[in-house]
């Protein structure tokens, strides 16, 4: 266990539907980070949350949004879903302790959006 | 920018030694990181470097060269569980890492 949780773990849903993806950081960790991963393709940057608020974004598109709330942990909403959105959505955490620079990564959530 | 390079895929064999390079921009440089994905897991990391030189760490080792803006994994006595994906990640500003495509490494027997 890494510290940081996922869920679902699995999501089947429909095109044109909405998803919620709900991350909780490992303990102490101000920032979460959320990436998509298609199959066979490398870690997607999506956006970062540091404490509550949005801190960078990447190549996140229109229909995705996400939040980071007063507890931190973090949810990436998916909506008008398209057969392309179906890939593994990893959230990962990183702390602000000197010496602790990397990322822990959750389990990730498989979508597959049929 | 801070494009990350790294061969697609590499197969070797159980017992031998592997390198994965990995190239990337030097601009806005800050560390340089290893993380091992098996499919359909999480990447859990395996080293960090950011002074020039070797980090050895077990069967793993990742040497780093910034005025060169290269890096490489080096996984010694290879295993059967070692076939995985490699991914190489530059970190930047604000600890944003950049991850390369990532390197499938297949050992065969």
């Amino acid at each position: 266990d890494s510290g940081v949780t996922q869920t679902p773990k699995h999501l089947i849903t429909a095109t044109g539907q909405r998803v919620t993806l709900r991350c909780s950081p490992r303990s102490g960790d101000l920032s979460v980070y959320w990436y998509q991963q298609s199959l066979d393709q490398g870690l997607q940057f999506l956006i970062q949350y540091y404490n509550g608020e949005e801190r960078a974004k990447g190549n996140i598109l229109e229909r995705f949004s996400a939040q980071q709330f007063p507890d931190l942990h973090s949810e990436l909403n998916l909506s008008s879903l398209e057969l392309g959105d179906s890939a593994l959505y990893f959230c990962a955490s990183s702390g602000q302790v000197e010496g602790d620079y990397g990322y822990t990564f959750g389990s990730g959530t498989r979508l597959t959006v049929v | 920018g801070q494009n990350i390079d790294q061969p697609t895929e590499m197969t070797a064999t159980e017992g031998a030694i592997v390198q994965i390079n990995c190239t990337y921009q030097t601009s806005g440089f800050n560390g340089l990181f290893w993380y091992q994905q098996h499919a359909g897991e999480a990447p859990t990391f395996l080293s960090y470097n950011v002074l020039d030189g070797l980090e050895e760490k077990g069967r793993f080792s990742s040497f780093l060269s910034r005025s060169k803006g290269y890096s490489y994994l080096l996984l010694k006595e290879l295993q059967m569980k070692d076939s995985a994906s490699y991914l190489c990640a530059n970190r930047g500003a604000g600890n944003m890492l950049t991850f390369g495509g990532g390197t499938r490494l297949m050992v065969k027997p």
